[in-house]
């Protein structure tokens, strides 16, 4: 069974600091690799999606790793606004049964 | 949004009355799903299809059955609901790419309250 850990549950950080969030797993038979953004009381938005061919992919001021051999992928976000301030979580896509991350609370204090 | 759409976006029920979620996609996804998401436990996979008529369970399948008669709409019931169902609800697509599974995109979620 797959299982998904995001360090830490929790950030703080000023406002045009950079910041890495990061994605565990341990069934390293992934094909994909999907992080997403969620504010409160919304859906999910999906963010960034990492084929198992690609060891990163950017979009705007994002940028994500992926690491399959050592079950790891981060998330770089350059420049942080306070719009950034959302929960973040990571999907590894091993099999049907997908497994998210308990995700990474993030606020951006002005 | 992938043109995805949860119905109902709010309900409010009884204990042991039963309960339908519907989850409506435009397109012609074949994989689809259903997670639960409560304060402390994150997203947790209920149901999912991979078809008309093909499902299977998640880690949270208890209490739940799903249908998938065709392909654009996959409906979650709750036989009798109880409190601990009072959650979020969120449907999921995986959009195809080229043949191979890709992106998921979520509904915007509904909100079930059991009283």
């Amino acid at each position: 069974k797959q299982e998904v850990t995001q360090i830490p549950a929790a950030l703080s950080v000023p406002e045009g600091e950079n910041l890495v969030l990061n994605c565990s797993f341990t069934d390293s038979a992934i094909y994909n690799l999907q992080w997403f953004r969620q504010d409160p009381g919304k859906g999910l938005t999906s963010l960034l999606l990492i084929q198992s061919s690609q060891r990163e992919q950017t979009s705007g001021r994002l940028n994500a790793s992926l690491d399959k051999s050592s079950g790891r992928s981060t998330l770089y976000i350059a420049a942080s606004q306070p719009g950034d301030s959302a929960t973040y979580l990571c999907l590894p896509f091993g099999n049907e049964k997908l497994t998210f991350g308990t995700g990474t609370r993030l606020t951006i204090i002005p | 949004d992938a043109g995805i759409t949860q119905s109902p976006r709010h309900k409010v029920t009884e204990t042991g009355t039963p309960v339908t979620l519907r989850c409506h996609q435009t397109e012609n996804h074949r994989y689809m799903y259903w997670y639960r998401q409560d304060p402390g436990h994150g997203l947790r996979l209920i149901h999912y299809s991979y078809g008309v008529k093909d499902t299977d369970k998640g880690e949270v399948s208890d209490g739940y059955s799903v249908s998938r008669s065709k392909t654009e709409d996959f409906l979650l019931t709750l036989e009798s609901a109880t409190s601990s169902q009072t959650s979020v609800y969120f449907c999921a697509i995986q959009v195809t790419q080229g043949g191979n599974t890709g992106e998921l995109f979520f509904g915007e979620g509904s909100r079930l309250t059991v009283l």
